[in-house]
C-alpha cells in the first residue's frame, strides 16, 4: 500500500546550523507533497508544499526539494532558531481520480534547536 | 489560531462510557477530516466528509461513529473504547478535497481510555 518513510526520527542542531529532513514515498502517482510543523499542544500547521512539476521551492529560511525519479523529497531549514523546535511531518498525496486523494503522512521528526 | 476548534481538549473515559468529540471550523470549508495521532506512529486518517457526505472510512472500528450535521461541524461519537484507543484525535478542514487543498488542523483532543 501507500507508504511514506521519514528520517531521522529525532534531530538536534545548534542554533544557526542547518537542518535537513528526508522522506521517501512509494506511490509513484503522488504529486503533492506538503510539510507540516507541530508545536507542543497544537495541531500540525502547513509550512511549505511542493507539487510534482517543480523540483525546488523556497520560502525564506525553509526550502523543499523533490526528486520524482528517486521518489524522495526533503525539507531544509537554514539558520535555525530555537522557535524552529517542533515535530515536522512530511506527507504525500496523489491526485484524486474518483477517490479522495488522501494525505499519507510520514512518522515525524522531532527537531531540537539548542541555543 | 487556525480557525478550527476542538472540544474538549482533554478527555478521560472508562471503557464502558459514551462520549463525543466536537470540531467546528470557521473557514467556510467544505471538507472535514478526523485523524488519530498515536505516539511514534504517523497520523492515521479515520474519516472524511465532503459537503456533509462521508467519502472515506479508513477501516475504522464501529466503536467510533462520526457525524457531520453541516459543513462547519463534525462530531466523533465514542463508545466501548479500548485502552489502545488512547491518542490525540485531530480534526482538520479544507476548502475541498482536490489536489493541493491545504488542510487546516485543530489543536486536537487528548483522549485517555482507562
Amino acid at each position: 500500500g501507500e507508504n511514506v518513510e521519514q528520517h531521522p526520527s529525532t534531530l538536534s542542531v545548534q542554533e544557526g546550523d542547518s537542518a535537513v529532513i528526508k522522506c521517501t514515498y512509494s506511490d509513484s502517482a503522488s504529486n503533492y507533497f506538503p510539510w507540516y510543523k507541530q508545536e507542543l499542544g497544537k495541531g500540525p500547521q502547513l509550512i511549505i508544499d511542493i507539487r510534482s512539476n517543480v523540483g525546488e521551492k523556497k520560502d525564506q529560511r525553509i526550502a523543499v526539494t523533490l526528486n520524482k525519479t528517486a521518489k524522495h523529497f526533503s525539507l531544509h531549514i537554514t539558520e535555525t532558531q530555537p522557535e524552529d523546535s517542533a515535530v515536522y511531518f512530511c506527507a504525500a498525496k496523489r491526485a484524486p481520480s474518483g477517490n479522495t486523494g488522501k494525505l499519507i503522512f510520514g512518522q515525524g521528526t522531532t527537531l531540537q534547536v539548542k541555543p | 489560531e487556525t480557525g478550527v476548534t476542538q472540544t474538549p481538549r482533554h478527555l478521560v473515559m472508562g471503557m464502558t462510557n459514551k462520549k463525543s468529540l466536537k470540531c467546528e471550523q470557521h473557514l467556510g470549508h467544505n471538507a472535514m477530516y478526523w485523524y488519530k495521532q498515536s505516539a511514534k506512529k504517523p497520523l492515521e486518517l479515520m474519516f472524511v466528509y465532503n459537503f456533509k457526505e462521508q467519502t472515506e472510512n479508513n477501516s475504522v472500528p464501529s466503536r467510533f461513529s462520526p457525524e457531520c450535521p453541516n459543513s462547519s461541524h463534525l462530531f466523533l461519537h465514542l463508545h466501548t473504547l479500548q485502552p489502545e484507543d488512547s491518542a490525540l484525535y485531530l480534526c482538520a478542514s479544507s476548502p475541498g478535497q482536490g489536489e493541493g487543498y491545504e488542510q487546516y488542523f485543530g489543536p486536537g483532543t487528548r483522549l485517555t481510555v482507562t
